[in-house]
């Protein structure tokens, strides 16, 4: 069974560094897309950017690049969203999924989330 | 960038009724559309993909259709667990979701 496990929730203070992660299972780590949604508080799914672990390609959404940073740990597939420093408007649910073939695409499976909380 | 934009944002219906959503792209996005439901608390769920493949597992009563900028999604009888919020979300170039649609009984 493909799954995205992802890590714990974090409560953060403002200026805080933060890397939360999302291990994969149950399929070849190195040869799918996987990407990171972001859902604020009562709104919808903002899209983040992906990664290809093979190589680590990296595509970021205009609204996000400079704003965090997408990694991967092929060896021990996982992949990774960091922040150097948050701030409170980072509060939100962070989700990963994978592009279902080799290209991006359509988003499945999904992980279950991680809520990140930043408050001072 | 590719927006996307659904309508109704909102939309109260009834059991046993049929119900169609809205997805518009700001360019043509081919068959490059993927469907969603999400309730609260979880993570979001595959329905369609290509604007109209059915996802393995996905009751029936659901359908997509539509190519280039205009795409809908149908349920044709709304069951009790169809309550939920739905987005689309265009892979063409290179991702971006719609607002969502809220579902509720009326």
């Amino acid at each position: 069974e493909v799954q995205l496990v992802q890590s714990g929730a974090e409560v953060k203070k403002p200026g805080e560094s933060l890397k939360i992660s999302c291990k994969g299972s149950g399929y070849t780590f190195t040869n799918y897309w996987i990407g990171w949604v972001r859902q604020m508080p009562g709104k919808g799914l903002e899209w983040m950017g992906i990664i290809y672990p093979g190589d680590s390609d990296t595509i970021y959404s205009p609204s996000f690049q400079g704003q965090v940073t997408i990694s991967a740990d092929k060896s021990i597939s996982t992949a990774y969203l960091q922040w150097s420093s948050l701030k409170a408007s980072d509060t939100a649910m962070y989700y990963c999924a994978r592009h279902p073939t080799g290209s991006p695409g359509w988003f499945d499976p999904w992980g279950q989330g991680t809520l990140v909380t930043v408050s001072s | 960038d590719i927006q996307m934009t659904q309508s109704p944002s909102a939309l109260s219906a009834s059991v046993g009724d049929r119900v169609t959503i809205t997805c518009r792209a700001s360019q043509s996005i081919s068959s490059w559309l993927a469907w969603y439901q999400q309730k609260p608390g979880k993570a979001p769920k595959l329905l369609i993909y290509k604007a109209s493949s059915l996802e393995s597992g996905v009751p029936s009563r659901f359908s997509g259709s539509g190519f280039g900028t205009e795409f809908t999604l149908t349920i044709s009888s709304l069951q009790p667990d169809d309550f939920a919020t739905y987005y689309c979300q265009q892979y063409n170039s290179p991702v971006t979701f719609g607002q969502g649609t809220k579902l509720e009984i009326k």
